[in-house]
Formats: structure tokens, C-alpha cells, sequence
């Protein structure tokens, strides 16, 4: 079945690092591809999104190019704040309304 | 700024007792979606209504788990009886089209520990 596979955490930075979480997935067709961000407390939030081959989801200094032929989806900013302290969330959806989501990397950035 | 509701926040019950936990979708969006959260098993979905039906919970354990949308503002999530190992944070999402193209806006979930 679709599955999502992401880089084991814990990760921890330095303020202005940059960062980088793998995601791979295995998927019949093409699925729709997400990173969610839970912060501490709180609900899940979509950080950026791609709908097909070669689209790059963008926001908040984040970025993620959707790879077709590694069936990747990997995560980066290239100068993180502390404020990016969260778990990340790898999730991808085929031609349904089911979203698949990977175990999540939790991140800590250090001042 | 419209958001998910739900209530409660955190509840702490004793095995056998009944849960029932409530969620407020985004006023405007026909698709609700309940998911449960645990370390050993990452976010599933439990059950999923459009336009206020269910249209699938193959997720939930049947036996004990039933989940309702008395209106479009409400939906609700009970266990009956409730056991330790439902111990769990239990999310709420909805959205606000196409299920298959649209975002789905979480909640703040319900942290349900039974003792």
C-alpha cells in the first residue's frame, strides 16, 4: 500500500543552520505530496504542498521539490530560527481524500 | 481567523468509563476527518464524513468506537467502554472541497489518558 518514510529525529540545530529532512514514499499513481508542522500543543498545520512531478512546495523559507523518479519529497530551510522547533510530518495522498503520514522528525533549534 | 475547535483539551478517565469528545469544524466546510495520534503508531485515520455522512471508518474499532455529526457544527467521537491502551491524542480535521485536492485544517486535539 502508499506509505510515507521520513528521517528519524530527533534533530537539533544551531540558530541559522540549515536543514534538511528525507522523505521517500512508495505510491501506485501519482499522489499529491504534503509537509505538515505540529508545534508544541497544537493541531497539525500544512507547511507547503506538491500536486504532481517537479512542482516545488514553498513557504515560510521552507522547501520541497516533488521527485518522481526517487520518489522523494525531502524538506529544507537554509537558515532555521528557533521558532522552527516543531515536528515535521511527511504525508502523502493518492487520488482519495486518505492522507498517509510518516512517523514525524522532530526538530530543536538551539539559540 | 476560522478554525478547528474541540473539546476537551485534555480528559483523564478509568477503564470502562465512557469518552466522548466533540469537534467544531471550520463554519463552510462539508468534510470531517478524526485521526488518532499515538507514538507507536504515528497519526491514523479513523473516520472520515462528507456533507455529514460517514463515507468511511474502516479505521475505528467498531466494537467500541462510534463516531456522529448530529449537525454541521458537531461531531463527535465516543468510546464506550474505554480501555488504557485508547490512550492517545485524538485530532479532528475539516475541509473545505474536493477531499482529493483540498487542505484539511486540524484541530488542537483532545489528549485522552485512561487509567
Amino acid at each position: 500500500g502508499d506509505s510515507v518514510t521520513q528521517m528519524e529525529g530527533p534533530v537539533t540545530l544551531s540558530e541559522e543552520a540549515f536543514l534538511t529532512i528525507n522523505c521517500t514514499y512508495t505510491a501506485t499513481g501519482y499522489p499529491s505530496l504534503f509537509w505538515y508542522v505540529q508545534y508544541p500543543g497544537e493541531g497539525l498545520q500544512l507547511l507547503l504542498k506538491a500536486t504532481k512531478a517537479d512542482d516545488k512546495g514553498s513557504n515560510k523559507g521552507f522547501e520541497a521539490t516533488y521527485r518522481k523518479e526517487t520518489t522523494s519529497f525531502h524538506l529544507e530551510k537554509g537558515s532555521v530560527q528557533v521558532s522552527d522547533s516543531a515536528v515535521y510530518f511527511c504525508a502523502l495522498r493518492p487520488n482519495d481524500y486518505k492522507l498517509s503520514f510518516g512517523a514525524g522528525t522532530t526538530v530543536t533549534v538551539r539559540a | 481567523d476560522a478554525r478547528v475547535t474541540q473539546t476537551p483539551r485534555h480528559k483523564v478517565t478509568e477503564m470502562g468509563q465512557e469518552v466522548t469528545m466533540r469537534c467544531q469544524p471550520i463554519l463552510g466546510h462539508n468534510t470531517v476527518f478524526w485521526y488518532r495520534q499515538t507514538m507507536m503508531q504515528g497519526l491514523e485515520l479513523l473516520a472520515y464524513f462528507r456533507n455529514r455522512a460517514p463515507l468511511d471508518d474502516s479505521g475505528m474499532p467498531k466494537d467500541r468506537f462510534s463516531a456522529e455529526m448530529p449537525d454541521a457544527t458537531l461531531a463527535t467521537l465516543k468510546i464506550q467502554p474505554s480501555e488504557p491502551r485508547d490512550s492517545a491524542v485524538y485530532f479532528c480535521a475539516s475541509g473545505s472541497g474536493q477531499p482529493s485536492t483540498d487542505t484539511q485544517y486540524f484541530g488542537p486535539g483532545t489528549r485522552l489518558t485512561v487509567l
